[in-house]
Parts: C-alpha cells; structure tokens; sequence
C-alpha cells in the first residue's frame, strides 16, 4: 500500500536552530501533503496544507515564517522550523494524499524537542 | 462548516463486552468518512471507511446519514484494542476534519 516515510523520527535541537523534516511518498504520487502537529494529550491539529509546486497554506494562528513548507516535488515535502522554541517542542506528523481518494498515508511522525 | 464531534474522551471496557465509539458529524454534501486508530507509540492507521462497509479487526461502523453519526461498533472488545480511535470526515481533497479522538481502554 501507500507509503510515506518521515525522517527523522525524532530530533532534539537547541533553542535558536532550526530543523527540517522530510516526509517523501514511496509507492504513489503525493499531490497534496498536510502537516500537523500534536501536543501531548491533545488531537491532531493541522498546521498547513501544501500542493505540489504551490506556496503552502497555512491555519490560522500558525506562523508561515516560523514553519516553512516547502512541496517541490510529488514525492517530497519538507518542513522547516525555524529558530525552533521549546514551547514549538512536539509531535509533527505528515500526511499525504495522491490524485486517487483513498483516503490518507500518513508519517510515522516526528519527535522534536528544543532545549 | 465541517466537523466531527467524538463526544467521550475516554471509554473504558471490560475485555468481551461490547464496544461502542461514538463520532457524529455535520457537513452539507455527501461525507467519506474514516476511523483512524493510533496504538500507543505507533503511527495513525486507517481502521475502515465507510465507503468500504468492511469490517477490520472486527470493527464496523456504518453511517447514519439521518442521525449524521458514524459509530464504531465491536461485540467483543480484546485488550489489544485498547488505543486511541478518531474519527474523521473527507469531503475530498480537503485537510483531515478530526475528531478530537477516544482513548479506548480494554479492561482485562
């Protein structure tokens, strides 16, 4: 079935630095990528939508210049937190969709934490 | 709008007896909707679609259009099907409209 990796698994950086997470689709062609992150105890909360070779689109509330997004290619998208924060410590998991609608593949997600 | 209502945070059963999670949603056209399921420190998996109408590790859930529920239902619950479980409602190429989730937990 659909695959889609997501590296790294998890990533502890120190405040000021920034981080890039990849998420790349295996076996099918990821038109649309979603991006979401979860706090402990809390449910997925979508950050961005980003179709391939458009500027992404962003919730509100969620800073474009902070977490950039970039989706280049069908395979491959990244996330990029910038002069990352603890408090933007948690849970970031990707998802993708290809052009047939069944339903989503999600990343096995990724463990950030900023000290 | 679209949204996706689980309304119990938690649902704790005794291992055999049944189960049932509970997910209602409102959205105007014609809904896709999935249960996902999220085993401790494990990725989200798709559990069923409705479109499916399968049953996946003895799950089903068949959608209510008059009542807009989608209800997960087990006559039996097993210890391993103790994990988190969200409901979701694809209108299409649009993002995931979760549910809040419910941590189902299997008593032995």
């Amino acid at each position: 079935g659909a695959v889609v990796s997501q590296h790294p698994s998890w990533v502890i950086c120190k405040s000021g630095t920034s981080v890039k997470i990849e998420c790349r689709s295996l076996d099918f062609q990821a038109t649309t990528m979603f991006w979401y992150r979860q706090f402990p105890k809390q449910s997925l909360m979508l950050m961005a939508t980003s179709n391939e070779g458009s500027k992404a689109t962003y919730e509100q509330g969620v800073e474009k210049d902070k977490f950039l997004i970039n989706h280049a290619s069908l395979t491959l998208s990244t996330l990029t937190v910038t002069s990352a924060h603890p408090e933007d410590s948690s849970f970031y998991i990707c998802s993708g969709q290809g052009t047939d609608n069944y339903g989503y593949t999600f990343g096995s997600g990724t463990r950030l934490t900023v000290v | 709008a679209q949204r996706v209502t689980q309304p119990e945070k938690l649902l704790s059963v005794f291992k055999g007896a049944p189960v049932e999670l509970k997910c209602n949603y409102s959205y105007s056209g014609s809904p896709e909707l999935f249960w996902y399921v999220q085993y401790s420190r494990q990725r989200l998996q798709l559990l069923l679609r409705h479109i499916s109408r399968e049953s996946i590790k003895g799950f089903t859930a068949d959608l209510n259009k008059g009542e807009t529920s989608f209800h997960l239902k087990k006559p039996f619950a097993q210890e391993e099907d103790s994990a988190m479980y969200y409901c979701d409602l694809n209108s299409g190429n649009t993002p995931l409209v979760f549910g809040k989730g419910t941590r189902l937990s299997v008593i032995a």
